[in-house]
């Protein structure tokens, strides 16, 4: 089995401001993919961003880009420019070819003060 | 295209008591994902469907059970409710492997 490990229950960032969230997985597995998600005080859970494992170039969506390091096993997610609508829960989640689920982290919190 | 749809929204049932919960996937997509998120736990996996056949299960006991018709839409019941049960319950769905998972707005369910 895989694990997600978000360290981080809670953080806070100034509006405008840099931020970055950090995750750890463990696998075995050679092949696998990596996720961000993003759930909003009582709205849906959407994708942020997504990685590869096979692709060393790290994934960038606008304002959200990924530092992916694959031998530390270490997916930290950052986030420029923050804005009140970037207030809300990440999940780190992790997906490989031999299973077909996925595995979340606990999230962390995130909120963006104006 | 419409996105994940579950009903309801919300639920309020006593201890020993059972469920159903619907999820009706996105036009296309034949896998279904069932997740239990309680805060400090994060989103637990419960079990996975593709072409009504369950392909995956999470470790929860055999009082969670799911099932999945051939239009792909999925449903879960949990039999003899306990107050632990209480929890955001997710679906997803998604093309296949590897594709990205497309969350339902969940189903909250309280048990009293």
């Amino acid at each position: 089995a895989q694990t997600v490990t978000q360290s981080q229950p809670e953080m806070s960032v100034q509006e405008a401001e840099t931020v970055t969230l950090s995750c750890t997985y463990d696998t075995s597995e050679s092949n696998y993919y990596l996720f961000w998600y993003k759930q909003p005080p009582s709205r849906q859970m959407i994708l942020v961003i997504r990685q590869e494992a096979y692709k060393q170039q790290n994934a960038t969506e606008n304002r959200f880009s990924v530092n992916f390091q694959k031998a530390a096993k270490s997916f930290s997610l950052k986030i420029s420019d923050s804005q009140l609508g970037d207030t809300a829960m990440y999940f780190c989640a992790s997906h490989t070819n031999t299973g077909n689920q996925f595995y979340f982290g606990t999230g962390t919190s995130l909120t963006v003060i104006p | 295209k419409a996105g994940v749809t579950q009903t309801p929204r919300y639920l309020i049932k006593t201890r020993g008591q059972q469920v159903t919960l619907s999820c009706s996937p996105i036009s296309g997509h034949r896998s279904v994902s069932w997740y239990q998120q309680t805060p400090g736990q994060g989103l637990q996996f419960l079990f996975e469907y593709f072409s009504e056949t369950q392909r995956n299960k999470g470790n929860f006991p055999g009082r969670f059970s799911g099932r999945q018709f051939s239009n792909s839409r999925s449903e879960m019941n949990v039999s003899t409710l306990e107050l632990g049960d209480s929890a955001l319950y997710l679906c997803a769905s998604s093309l296949g492997i590897y594709n990205e998972q497309f969350f339902g707005p969940g189903t909250r369910l309280t048990v009293l």
